[in-house]
């Protein structure tokens, strides 16, 4: 069964500063895709960043940017200069070639002016 | 805006009752899914449907169904409902062609029974 763990049930940073959010996932798959997905405290599910797992460039958008490391099974996803509009719960989310997703618990990030 | 949309935004009914949500997926999106978010449980696949056909099952209790109809939009039925299914409820839908996997999420039904 593929199973995703956030081992951080909370974090804070300081505005402007770097945090680092931790994701395993357990998959006995070769191809698959990794997501971290975003809500605010609107609710709404946003999507941040995804990853191909063939892909061995770590994924970056703007401010976001991943640590893949495959053999581990590890994806973890950091955020350079946090600002106050990052605060939200962030889930780590896995996808394999059958087309079930499976979320992890979730990392409820508080960005401290 | 994700361009998936979600009614209605809440709705309280009672035990035992039975409700019906909606969903449209944004234009193009030919797979829905559909999620139960409750505060213990975290998010939950419930299923998916991909071009009017289920393509995948999760959590998913007998009691809840759901269908895609010709025009792509999805309802989630539930029925004999429980205290325990008060929840948000997601949609979302993607494209399932070539390699764009990503889920754009609807903004969610708060449901509430009591």
């Amino acid at each position: 069964a593929q199973t995703v763990t956030q081992s951080q049930p909370e974090m804070s940073v300081q505005e402007a500063e770097t945090v680092t959010l931790s994701c395993t996932y357990d998959t006995s798959e070769n191809n698959y895709y990794l997501f971290w997905y975003k809500q605010p405290p609107s609710r709404q599910m946003i999507l941040v960043i995804r990853q191909e797992a063939y892909k061995q460039q770590n994924a970056t958008e703007n401010r976001f940017s991943v640590n893949f490391q495959k053999a581990a099974k590890s994806f973890s996803l950091k955020i350079s200069d946090s600002q106050l509009g990052d605060t939200a719960m962030y889930f780590c989310a896995f996808r394999e070639t059958g087309n079930q997703f499976y979320f992890g618990t979730g990392t409820s990030l508080t960005v401290i002016p | 805006d994700s361009g998936v949309t979600q009614t209605p935004k809440h709705l309280i009914t009672a035990t035992g009752q039975r409700v019906t949500l909606r969903c449209s997926p944004r234009s193009g999106d030919l797979s829905v899914y559909w999620y139960q978010q409750s505060l213990d449980q975290g998010l939950q696949f419930l299923i998916q449907y991909y071009n009017g056909e289920e393509r995948a099952k999760g959590n998913i209790l007998e009691r809840f169904s759901a269908q895609q109809f010709p025009d792509l939009h999805s309802e989630l039925n539930l029925s004999s409902l429980e205290l325990g299914d008060s929840a948000l409820y997601f949609c979302a839908s993607s494209k399932e062609t070539g390699w764009t996997y990503e889920q754009y999420f609807g903004p969610g039904t708060r449901l509430t029974v009591t």
